[in-house]
């Protein structure tokens, strides 16, 4: 039983659509993070919160929004999405920031946009 | 800057055979963390293993081992007598300390055939 749980585990979507993925983390972490991969692409990091605080936007397009309303709970919020978005969108935790700190994942959302 | 290089894109190997992936990695920092993660057809990132650059002293879990060489700059991991379960493909990572960026490697591929 994984500590970060992700909803849903697969999305198809639309152009026009709107959608939101979901992560809750049960191990009582104060930092969340969304990862993007894509096929033969290494993991990008997208967005960071520490204590519900975004910390950290790598220059991820505004159709990306995410939301952190508690340190258990993490969204990404999905408008108008391109085809070429269509990846494993991966949720993870840690304690707090600190680079020794070792990052937990959920087992990802798989999203394909048609 | 910091670099990971997986130079092993795809193993395949026969069940029981032993297996060792390769990891390099590039940093001038001299406080650092070393993760192996690995990835299941699911999706999920599972953490197997952390290292600080402080403790050099290699590790053994059950079938899986790590030796981690400063000399190097090198973290392999061998599985030993490996298993249809194995199956996956498998991440380094770097995380040094002044930064909180994950620099994963792009993954090997094992795969274990009965």
């Amino acid at each position: 039983e994984t500590g970060v749980t992700q909803t849903p585990r697969h999305l198809v979507m639309g152009m026009t659509n709107k959608k939101s993925l979901k992560c809750e983390q049960h191990l009582g972490h104060n930092a969340m993070y969304w990862y993007k991969q894509s096929a033969k692409k290494p993991l990008e990091l997208m967005f960071v919160y520490s204590l519900e605080e975004r910390v950290e936007n790598n220059s991820v397009p505004s159709r990306f929004s995410p939301e952190c309303p508690n340190s258990s709970h993490l969204f990404l919020h999905l408008h108008t999405l391109q085809p070429e978005d269509s990846a494993l969108y991966l949720c993870a935790s840690s304690q707090d920031r600190a680079a020794g700190n070792t990052i937990y994942f959920g087992e990802g959302s798989w999203l394909t946009v048609v | 800057a910091q670099k990971v290089t997986q130079a092993q894109t795809e193993i395949s190997v026969v069940e029981k055979e032993d297996v060792t992936l390769d990891c390099v990695y590039e940093t001038r920092d001299t406080t650092y963390y070393l993760f192996w993660y690995k990835q299941p057809p699911s999706g999920e990132l599972v953490f197997l293993i952390r290292r600080n650059s402080f403790d050099e002293q290699n590790e053994i879990s059950g079938r899986y081992s790590w030796n981690f060489q400063k000399s190097t700059s090198s973290f392999n991991f061998t599985i030993t007598a490996s298993q249809v379960v194995d199956s996956a493909v498998y991440f380094c990572a770097l995380r040094v300390y002044n930064f909180n960026k994950f620099y994963f490697g792009s993954g090997t591929k094992l795969n274990v055939k009965p």
